[in-house]
């Protein structure tokens, strides 16, 4: 069982319109959430970052958190051509050892279309 | 300006050369990690140094070696004894170990 489930799209959204992006996860202990963006070709960078249950709001863009389900999403709000990218859910999920490790999901595909 | 600088970006390797790709960060960051990405499959973690001389293996280390001598340096070293190289590999580094990651450009490693 995946540690971090993500649908890998990919998912197309008209510009304008809101695009929503899903990410479950199985260690309930879990504490930090994060979202990070990344575009073809390039780097990861970190968007959003989540620590406690309900909605936390960045300009247009929104992190939910529900951890009795397990599961954490991200809102893009009047989407862009700019926000084409694969967006990536990591979780700090509680390792063997005890430790926090990061863990990335798959990604998800997004694709907005003008 | 303040980041994370990785070079090579793009490197052709012959089967059962070593090679090593060196990153160099001026953050002041303590916490600094190897991830490898493949197609279609999220970040998977090589391995990760906390501090000066000190590291611990990731998911995937073996065919690996880093070493962490300085506070900001954190070459990794990929060996022959890995199978299947090719891949892009990002290092990171974590101001706190909270999880919000910075990442470098990457370097794109090809077997030929």
């Amino acid at each position: 069982q995946k540690e971090v489930e993500q649908n890998s799209g990919p998912l197309s959204v008209p510009e304008g319109a809101i695009a929503s992006l899903n990410c479950t996860y199985s260690d309930r202990g879990s504490q930090s959430f994060f979202w990070y963006r990344q575009y073809s070709g390039k780097s990861p960078e970190l968007i959003m970052s989540i620590y406690s249950n309900g909605d936390k709001e960045d300009g247009r863009f929104t992190a939910q958190l529900n951890k009795a389900s397990q599961y954490v999403s991200l809102l893009i709000r009047d989407s862009q051509p700019s926000d084409s990218a694969t967006y990536l859910c990591a979780v700090n999920l509680l390792s063997n050892f005890g430790n926090e490790k990061l863990t990335f999901g798959t990604g998800t595909r997004l694709t907005i279309i003008p | 300006d303040g980041g994370i600088t990785q070079s090579p970006k793009y490197l052709f390797r012959k089967e059962g050369q070593n090679v090593t790709l060196s990153c160099e960060q001026n953050l002041n960051h303590d916490a600094m990690y190897w991830y490898r990405q493949d197609p279609g499959q999220g970040l998977r973690l090589i391995y990760y140094s906390q501090i000066v001389n000190d590291f611990q293996k990731g998911d995937i280390a073996e065919g690996y070696s880093v070493s962490r001598e300085k506070k900001e340096s954190f070459p990794l070293t990929v060996t022959s004894a890995q199978k299947n190289p090719t891949a892009f590999y990002l290092c990171a580094t974590d101001r706190d170990r909270t999880g919000e990651l910075f990442f470098g450009e990457g370097s794109r490693l090809t077997v030929l």
